[in-house]
């Protein structure tokens, strides 16, 4: 699976969008971009995935470059509640996970 | 719609002794992974069973660790002769496909005095 890049921490003013970027020079063809986040104490919740398109649900948009070497995951409007850990993941296979640092998002009031 | 169900939420067991972690899947959901996270750590993939099977054990442990999702009930982790080096979050996911999104849920907190 992909390595991937991600700052380690990064700062959001609530009701701003958060951008967070994700590197992944060495994705192959068929391997999905994932972002989950974790929220203090509890078990990682799914936010989005793509391959190559952008994508957009109820929680966030995922925009990924058209040599998609990287990646950056939208907030659009953040709330305190979205203070989290975010993982980029790139794998083939849902399933086995692989889980690095992440970013640590704290939303400002 | 309840999630996925983790219990107990916190397990304390002395060094020896065996520890069982149940999971109980979203309803629907055939296929449940174990997941462990150490301190300090990112989350990693141990097992992945389907009802009745065991799919992918690659992340297990080869001795003290087992695990099961048997055709009724929970799927159960079991982690016999504890050391303190097994003191972790455990966290169960669920999933209705191997190619859907997994759904977590809280973790069991096991810590071995």
């Amino acid at each position: 699976d992909a390595k991937t890049t991600q700052p380690p921490s990064m700062d959001c003013a609530e009701g701003r969008a958060a951008n967070l970027p994700c590197n992944h020079s060495t994705i192959s063809g068929n391997e999905y971009v994932y972002w989950y986040r974790q929220i203090h104490s509890q078990g990682p919740q799914y936010i989005i995935h793509g391959l190559k398109n952008n994508e957009t649900n109820e929680m966030a948009s995922l925009i990924i470059t058209e040599d998609r070497k990287s990646s950056t995951l939208i907030l659009p409007h953040a709330t305190l509640r979205d203070t989290a850990v975010y993982y980029c993941i790139v794998m083939e296979v849902n399933y086995k996970l692989t889980f690095g640092k992440g970013t640590l998002l704290t939303v400002n009031p | 719609n309840a999630g996925v169900m983790q219990n107990p939420r916190h397990l304390v067991r002395r060094r020896g002794q065996e520890a069982r972690l149940r999971c109980s899947p979203v309803k629907g959901h055939s296929h449940v992974y174990w997941y462990r996270q150490l301190p300090e750590e990112g989350l990693k993939f141990m097992v992945y069973l389907q009802k009745e099977n065991i799919i992918d054990e690659s992340g297990m442990p080869k001795e003290r660790f087992s695990a099961e999702f048997p055709k009724e009930g929970p799927s159960i982790l079991r982690i016999q002769q504890v050391v303190r080096g097994d003191s972790a979050a455990y966290f169960c996911a669920s999933s209705p496909s191997p190619e859907s999104p997994l759904h977590f849920g809280n973790g069991t907190r096991l810590t071995v005095t």
